[in-house]
């Protein structure tokens, strides 16, 4: 089945302790990003990432970092989250970046205390 | 900058027809696309307009006015199952960067 897998669904932290939450499609798709959502804001991009070792920022990428070393993976790395990191997290995958639809991954509770 | 703008709410009864609009300003514009998104769930992918004019699948339509920097979702015989939140989307280049932009969603409440 071709989806798109974010582990952990939910995670409940603390200031400063690094996480990392991983994403990963089976769709061999280019273009992958990750997102927050957060209450009247709707989708903010953090990071994208075009294939292989090209990533870039999105919107909204301070506190955050990201990774593509192979094509299906694009964990999300908090080093010190903080609390204003709490939010919904989805990744997304589409085959390119311009038209195609995006696949989105179902959603990292994550809340920093 | 980059920004799109959609009503927040839009309330109809079942089986009517309801219009969601979204204008949008953005730089490099390749196409806008509309997705679905309950209450707890991921968004999902509905309709895409890369050119001028009406896209249909099934009970959904959206168009696309280049011109105006102007679309719409239009959903017909609506039920149930069609409350949840409605995001635009554009793709935004600048300096050969691929932003993806969301507007901040319309929820849809359909009444029995």
């Amino acid at each position: 089945e071709a989806q798109v897998t974010q582990n952990p669904r939910y995670l409940i932290t603390v200031t400063g302790k690094k996480l990392t939450v991983t994403c990963s499609q089976n769709m061999n798709h280019e273009y992958m990003s990750w997102y927050r959502q957060d209450p009247g804001l709707g989708l903010r991009q953090i990071y994208y990432s075009m294939n292989v070792e090209v990533t870039d920022k999105g919107d909204v990428p301070e506190g955050y970092k990201v990774s593509r070393k192979e094509k299906r993976n694009f964990p999300l790395i908090l080093e010190s989250p903080s609390p204003n990191q709490t939010s919904l997290y989805f990744c997304a995958s589409s085959f390119r970046q311009t038209t195609d639809t995006q696949y989105f991954g179902p959603g990292t509770r994550l809340t920093v205390l | 900058g980059q920004s799109l703008e959609q009503p927040s709410e839009v309330t109809a009864v079942e089986g009517a027809i309801v219009q969601i609009n979204c204008t949008y300003q953005t730089s490099g514009f390749y196409g806008l696309s509309w997705y679905q998104q309950h209450d707890g769930g991921a968004p999902t992918f509905l309709s895409y307009n890369g050119l001028d004019g009406l896209e249909e699948t099934g009970r959904f339509s959206s168009f696309l006015s280049r011109s105006d920097s102007y679309g719409y979702l239009l959903l017909q015989e609506l039920q149930m199952k069609d409350s949840a939140s409605y995001f635009c989307a554009v793709v935004g280049v600048t300096s050969g960067t691929y932003k993806y932009i969301f507007g901040t969603g319309t929820r849809l409440k359909v009444l029995a």
